[in-house]
């Protein structure tokens, strides 16, 4: 059971670089997003996704790119990185099937240092 | 946006212990999950609670969404229990599946 995946594990980038950021899931889920978590600010909404070809800004989306082609892909770009998008980068997904469980789940993290 | 406010913000514990966390929010919540980050940064959902009780063996949560607070209860505690407990809501004003987190409750159990 693959479930959520996110691609590289650690990432060392340098300002001014166009990093991608890959987020996969087996489960078939409708809704993908993508927080990051930062000491004092606790995990913030960056982009999420409610299909395929549909996404929205979340609560700190400037200096980010996001699509989803495919419903199973939910790739994150930092066109041109910044020392301030050093961070922790989560990805998650939860089904809209049932109401009743609206469970969120979350991929295992990159760890993003822009020097 | 809505606030939410977790307590205590770090609590140490031997193990055996019991202990409750708190959960406070500002708004009206259709969508509450409480969630576990181990040492290694992996994030595992607890419970999905906008309202009653729900028990997973030694964990059990509590939501009273009219007075607009969940109380997520440890009994027995383990080392392995250590981490940050995160508290998130979604709002009843249309998209509750973005969820806003609490800063979490840094628990340490020591053996």
């Amino acid at each position: 059971d693959a479930g959520i995946t996110q691609s590289p594990r650690y990432k060392i980038t340098e300002t001014g670089r166009q990093v991608t950021l890959m987020c996969h899931q087996t489960w078939s889920h409708s809704y993908m997003f993508w927080y990051r978590q930062d000491l004092g600010h606790g995990l913030r909404l960056i982009y999420y996704s409610a299909a395929a070809d549909i996404t929205d800004k979340g609560e700190v989306p400037d200096g980010y790119v996001v699509s989803r082609s495919k419903t199973e892909n939910f790739p994150l770009t930092l066109e041109s990185a910044t020392r301030s998008q050093t961070s922790v980068y989560f990805c998650a997904s939860k089904s809209m099937s049932s109401p009743t469980n609206e469970k969120l789940f979350f991929g295992s993290g990159t760890q993003l240092s822009v020097l | 946006g809505i606030q939410v406010e977790q307590s205590p913000p770090d609590l140490i514990l031997q193990e055996g212990a019991n202990s409750t966390l708190r959960c406070n929010f500002s708004d009206s919540v259709n969508n509450l999950q409480w969630f576990h980050q181990n040492p290694w940064g992996q994030l595992i959902n607890l419970f999905y609670i906008p309202s009653g009780t729900k028990q997973n063996g030694r964990l059990s949560a509590t939501t009273v969404a009219t007075e607009r607070y969940s109380l997520l209860y440890i009994s027995s505690s383990q080392t392995t229990d250590s981490g940050v407990y995160f508290c998130a809501v979604g709002t009843s004003g249309g998209s509750n599946y973005k969820l806003t987190f609490g800063k979490g409750t840094l628990l340490t159990v020591n053996p």
